[in-house]
């Protein structure tokens, strides 16, 4: 299986910072990389597919770069409606694998 | 605008079977350009795919469950089920079921795409 490893695990953050999450594949998985964002109680939102296209209706403030083995993604200012946690995904091969998950806290 | 919702029971017995339905609304489950996946997510923990089907029965799934579980589709009624047997309080956890987009589909395995919508999920708890 393709081990997913996002870093940082938890991050906090002021509104209005910039803000990069890492995540790393254990093999080379092209551009097959999504982000997702959860927030509590509620299902994941695709916000980033193929590691850099923004899903229709995701603020522009969102971004994903990568490809290969590391991808990031960059909230270029930190709305409070962002605190939440953030998983990547890779797609590349069955079985699907998910990132553990980057919980960003308000600082 | 495509709905997805989970059903089922809440409360199953260890050793007995999970069985949750997912019912399509808003779209057609016998769309040629998506699988449909379920996904679920211990409490407090991450998310770990389980398997996804075609409108044609076709399925993939996750090998760490593989022995366990059944996915299957009736696009009769715009819906597909996950059946998970013998289960023990480790399968407690919150289920999804989400429309995966795809790109290439082998019959050994599934490239490409992603989940999109998800459903609101369902809590399903193992315990005596």
């Amino acid at each position: 299986d393709i081990q997913m490893t996002q870093s940082p695990s938890s991050l906090s953050a002021s509104v209005g910072d910039r803000v990069t999450i890492t995540c790393r594949a254990s093999q080379s998985i092209s551009t097959y990389l999504n982000w997702y964002q959860q927030k509590p109680g509620k299902a994941p939102n695709l916000l980033i597919y193929a590691a850099s296209s923004l899903q229709s209706g995701v603020p522009s403030r969102f971004s994903g770069s990568g490809s290969g083995t590391d991808f990031t993604l960059t909230i270029s200012s930190l709305q409070p409606e962002d605190f939440a946690t953030y998983y990547c995904q890779q797609t590349y091969i069955t079985p699907i694998t998910f990132g553990q998950g980057t919980r960003l806290e308000i600082k | 605008q495509l709905q997805l919702q989970e059903s089922g029971p809440g409360l199953v017995k260890p050793s007995e079977t999970l069985s949750l339905t997912c019912t399509v609304s808003s779209g057609s489950i016998s769309s040629t350009s998506y699988y449909w996946g379920w996904i679920r997510q211990p409490p407090g923990k991450g998310l770990e795919w389980i398997g996804s089907v075609y409108y044609s029965g076709s399925t993939y799934y996750n090998p760490s469950l593989k022995s366990r579980v059944t996915i299957s589709v009736d696009t009769s009624k715009n819906q597909f089920s996950l059946k998970l047997n013998s289960v023990t309080a480790a399968d407690t956890a919150v289920y999804y079921c989400a429309r995966q987009d795809f790109q290439y589909a082998s019959g050994t395995y599934l490239r490409g795409g992603w989940f999109d919508p998800w459903g609101q999920g369902i809590l399903v708890t193992v315990s005596s």
